[in-house]
């Protein structure tokens, strides 16, 4: 069964850092891996979806890379605001069974002005 | 264009009563899933559906059930709800296996 694990599970920077937020998943048979954000108590958003044979994927300050092969990935966030501060979700699709998405537990970004 | 809408948004519902979330998405996706999320323990399926008239167990599916009538709607039963099933319920749905997942805002569920 797919495994996916998110370190750190809580990051506090000031605001204006660059930052990395790290995945691991332990089976690289994946269709893809998407990036979420959550604030508290509200519905998921996502930021980045990156196909399997994809090396990475922009969107403003963020940059997802993923590396299939040692099952990992990260999210690059630069400049940080206090806007940011959420929790941010790594989720990987898999080939194996029903083709489902596959949760870690999140890393809660906290960035103080 | 909508999404994916759930309701309700919050319910407080007694040991043993019943309840049915609503599921609606208006992107003609056919595969749709339901997840819970407890604190500190990443969300979990319970249900999922690749098109109406089909639908399978996830990880977490004991306590629930439901049915996909239509593309639309993918509603889940709870049956004599336990405290157990206290949890925030999140709807979604996808439309491939190579596209990624839109989630509803969630159902924040107690029971006691």
């Amino acid at each position: 069964k797919q495994e996916v694990t998110q370190i750190p599970a809580a990051l506090s920077v000031p605001e204006g850092e660059n930052l990395v937020l790290n995945c691991s998943f332990t089976d690289s048979a994946i269709y893809n891996l998407q990036w979420f954000r959550q604030d508290p108590g509200k519905g998921l958003t996502s930021l980045l979806l990156i196909q399997s044979s994809q090396r990475e994927q922009t969107s403003g300050r963020l940059n997802a890379s993923l590396d299939k092969s040692s099952g990992r990935s990260t999210l690059y966030i630069a400049a940080s605001q206090p806007g940011d501060s959420a929790t941010y979700l790594c989720a990987v699709r898999d080939q194996t069974g029903a083709n489902n998405l596959f949760f870690g537990t999140g890393t809660r970004l906290t960035v103080i002005p | 264009n909508a999404g994916v809408t759930q309701t309700p948004k919050f319910r407080i519902l007694k040991i043993g009563q019943s309840m049915t979330l609503q599921c609606t998405q208006d992107m003609n996706h056919n595969y749709m899933y339901w997840y819970r999320q407890d604190p500190g323990m990443g969300l979990k399926l319970i249900y999922y559906s690749v098109g109406a008239g089909i639908t399978d167990k996830g990880e977490v599916p004991n306590g629930y059930n439901v049915s996909r009538s239509t593309t639309e709607d993918f509603p889940l039963r709870l049956e004599l709800a336990a405290p157990s099933q206290t949890s925030v319920y999140f709807c979604a749905s996808s439309s491939g296996s190579w596209d990624g997942y839109t989630f509803g805002s969630g159902t924040r569920l107690t029971v006691v």
